[in-house]
């Protein structure tokens, strides 16, 4: 079992849309959530983390962290054709040794459809 | 003004060669990282270095072998290459090893071919 579970999808949603995506981890001791978008063919880049359980908004997008449930889940409301992407999520940090190790989900593909 | 920069963009290679990818940051980031993307967009983490030493050197065959020259340019060479080892291979930086654990800064990625 993988330590950290995404669904890899394709998702396609018509523009307008709110959509979910999801992560579930088996690792208690992550504390940093983060979620990464990717374009086709391009480097990763942060869109948002989270400090342990909690909610965090940053425009159309909000990340909740169920540390509960190990749960991670990233919203993105009035979707775009430009949020077409791969949504990675990555979690990290345990312990004293934090050595910046981030664990990734398999990636989720979204597709907005205009 | 690129951040984090790699050459080559793309690496087509035969089995057995051995080849060398580079990767800089002008970010002024003390912590790089190396990380291999395969073709189901699973990334997963190969080495890092903080400072020029190597904080994070994951089950990898030694025929990878990482340098770090110093702190803003981190390279990777590969001995006698395999198929398997085509994939994309992305480095990123963060200012330290502890902002690591949530911000990492990815450059564009290599993509290697191995026929």
């Amino acid at each position: 079992q993988k330590e950290v579970e995404q669904d890899p999808g394709p998702l396609s949603v018509p523009e307008g849309a709110i959509v979910s995506l999801n992560c579930t981890y088996s690792n208690s001791a992550f504390q940093y959530f983060m979620w990464y978008r990717q374009y086709s063919r391009k480097g990763p880049e942060l869109l948002m983390y989270t400090y342990s359980s909690g909610n965090k908004e940053d425009g159309r997008f909000t990340a909740q962290v169920d540390k509960s449930s190990k749960y991670i889940s990233l919203f993105i409301r009035d979707s775009q054709p430009s949020d077409s992407a791969t949504y990675l999520c990555a979690m990290s940090g345990w312990g004293s040794s934090n050595t910046g190790k981030l664990i990734f989900g398999q990636g989720t593909t979204l597709q907005v459809k205009p | 003004d690129t951040a984090v920069s790699q050459t080559p963009k793309y690496l087509v290679t035969q089995m057995g060669n051995d080849k060398s990818i580079k990767c800089e940051q002008n970010l002024g980031h003390d912590t790089m990282y190396w990380y291999k993307q395969d073709s189901k967009k699973f990334l997963k983490i190969m080495f890092s270095y903080n400072n020029k030493e190597l904080i994070i050197n994951e089950t990898v065959p030694n025929r990878f072998s990482p340098k770090s020259p110093d702190k803003a340019h981190l390279n990777l060479h590969i001995n006698s290459l395999e198929l398997g080892d085509s994939a994309v291979y992305f480095c990123a930086s963060s200012q330290d090893r502890t902002s690591g654990s949530y911000e990492q800064y990815f450059g564009p990625g290599t993509r290697l071919t191995v026929t």
